[in-house]
């Protein structure tokens, strides 16, 4: 159950600090995006990428900056880490964007950051 | 964009009973629809999608109903079990927008024993 990973899993750090995320898909996938999960359950986008080129950016705070080394990777780099950056991080890729059969988006386990 | 309001926010069933969970969307140009079940502490995970071409889908005890015209979509679970408990996630997306999924605020459903 490896398909989408991220590192870490939990991550606690102070007001202020800068902190990165990374996620890796061994699918094949084209497509990745970054959701964050706030503490009431809400799902929003953050970012999609598709083969490494920025094509969603969903009105995220330009502290928050993805880079996608290669079309399996998209990781996430914070910088002055705010109290209201607390949620779950997820990561997930889709095969493509353009075809019906496509779409399907499959989640990493998760990054659970708590700044205090 | 898109607005998906989603109901209830809480269900609370009897084991064997049946489920409803109800979504509304606002973009006529949706076309595509996917059901995500959260585990505590879990991932999201797909359970069921529909496309707009489609009014029904079946997959053993899930179904999915879609109302193009009311721009709405239900997911029905028949004879729940206790291993159904979890947040249940509608979504929609445009498909050619960079795929970019609209959720609903989750429904959290409980079968009790």
């Amino acid at each position: 159950d490896t398909a989408v990973s991220q590192t870490p899993k939990y991550l606690v750090t102070q007001m202020g600090n800068d902190k990165s995320i990374k996620c890796e898909q061994n699918l094949g996938h084209d497509t990745m995006y970054w959701y964050k999960q706030d503490s009431k359950k809400f799902l929003k986008i953050m970012f999609s990428y598709n083969n490494k080129e920025l094509i969603i950016n969903e009105t995220v705070p330009n502290r928050f900056s993805p880079k996608s080394p290669d079309k399996a990777h998209l990781n996430l780099h914070i910088n002055s880490l705010e109290l209201g950056d607390s949620a779950v991080y997820f990561c997930a890729s889709s095969q493509g964007i353009l075809l019906a059969a496509q779409e399907t988006q499959y989640f990493g386990p998760g990054t659970r950051l708590l700044v205090l | 964009g898109e607005n998906v309001e989603q109901h209830p926010s809480t269900l609370s069933v009897q084991e064997g009973d049946s489920a409803v969970i109800k979504c509304t969307y606002s973009d006529s140009a949706s076309n595509y629809f996917p059901w995500y079940k959260q585990e505590l502490g879990k991932r999201p995970q797909l359970i069921i999608d529909i496309r707009s071409n489609v009014g029904e889908k079946k997959d053993q005890r899930i179904a999915v109903t879609l109302n193009k015209t009311a721009k709405h979509f239900s997911l029905h679970i028949t004879e729940t079990q206790p291993e159904d408990s979890a947040v249940y996630f509608c979504a929609a997306s445009i498909g050619n927008a960079g795929n970019m999924l609209t959720f609903g605020g989750g429904t959290r459903l409980m079968v009790k024993p």
